[in-house]
């Protein structure tokens, strides 16, 4: 299909590790974005990932791209409440008219 | 702080009006996108403009228009309000194949 897809939320406890996962659907995308959104406020860039690579680490986040299976996973490690918000996936599909192609985000919440 | 910066923050109005929503990008970013966010619909991509030119276009209503001036900021009009058009409205800019950086957001209210 034509959509980046993520599910819609995901609860953890603060400590723990969360993992948001993300399928994109072109093969030729060049690179894949993780954006974060905070309530009212606009989709800030967290990290990206250029297609050549397997993972990429930026302190407590860990991305992982599965190029064979289009899968894009985001790790945040000892998630604390700070880190409750929305997360978007996003890949660069020169073939599109956005050009990139922003999926349905995914709520994270911290529970104590 | 992304570097885009959106006016007015906030915005109330009534159905049938006009309003006009301004974008600056960020400083040597040629090109501005336009999103609608909307609770039910998530992130939909309206329009882009590269160096003042429209160079693509996404689902928006025929009611919405937007340019780009010779100085890089931008404007979406938006006009004959519904109580649908109720929603954040984002501009992105980016540089040539570089990522989309977006501002704070305008939230519209029409009544």
């Amino acid at each position: 299909g034509e959509d980046v897809e993520q599910s819609l939320f995901l609860s953890v406890r603060e400590g723990d590790s969360s993992v948001i996962n993300c399928t994109y659907t072109d093969s030729s995308s060049t690179y894949l974005y993780w954006y974060k959104q905070e309530p009212g406020a606009g989709l800030q860039l967290l990290t990206y990932i250029f297609s050549n690579m397997d993972m990429k680490q930026d302190q407590r986040l860990t991305v992982l791209l599965n190029k064979k299976d289009k899968h894009l996973s985001l790790r945040i490690a000892d998630t604390q409440t700070g880190d409750s918000a929305i997360y978007f996936c996003a890949e660069r599909r020169d073939s599109s008219a956005s050009k990139i192609i922003f999926g349905s985000g995914t709520r994270l919440s911290i529970r104590p | 702080d992304s570097g885009v910066t959106q006016t007015p923050k906030h915005l109330i109005t009534a159905t049938g009006q006009r309003v006009t929503l301004r974008c600056s990008p960020r400083s040597g970013d040629l090109s501005v996108y336009w999103y609608q966010q909307s609770l039910d619909q998530g992130l939909q991509f309206l329009i882009q403009y590269y160096n003042g030119e429209e160079r693509a276009k996404g689902n928006i209503l025929e009611r919405f228009s937007a340019q780009q001036f010779p100085d890089l900021h931008s404007e979406l009009n938006l006009s004959s309000l519904e109580l649908g058009d109720s929603a954040l409205y984002f501009c992105a800019s980016s540089p040539p194949e570089g990522a989309q950086y977006f501002g704070p957001g305008t939230r519209l209210l029409v009544l």
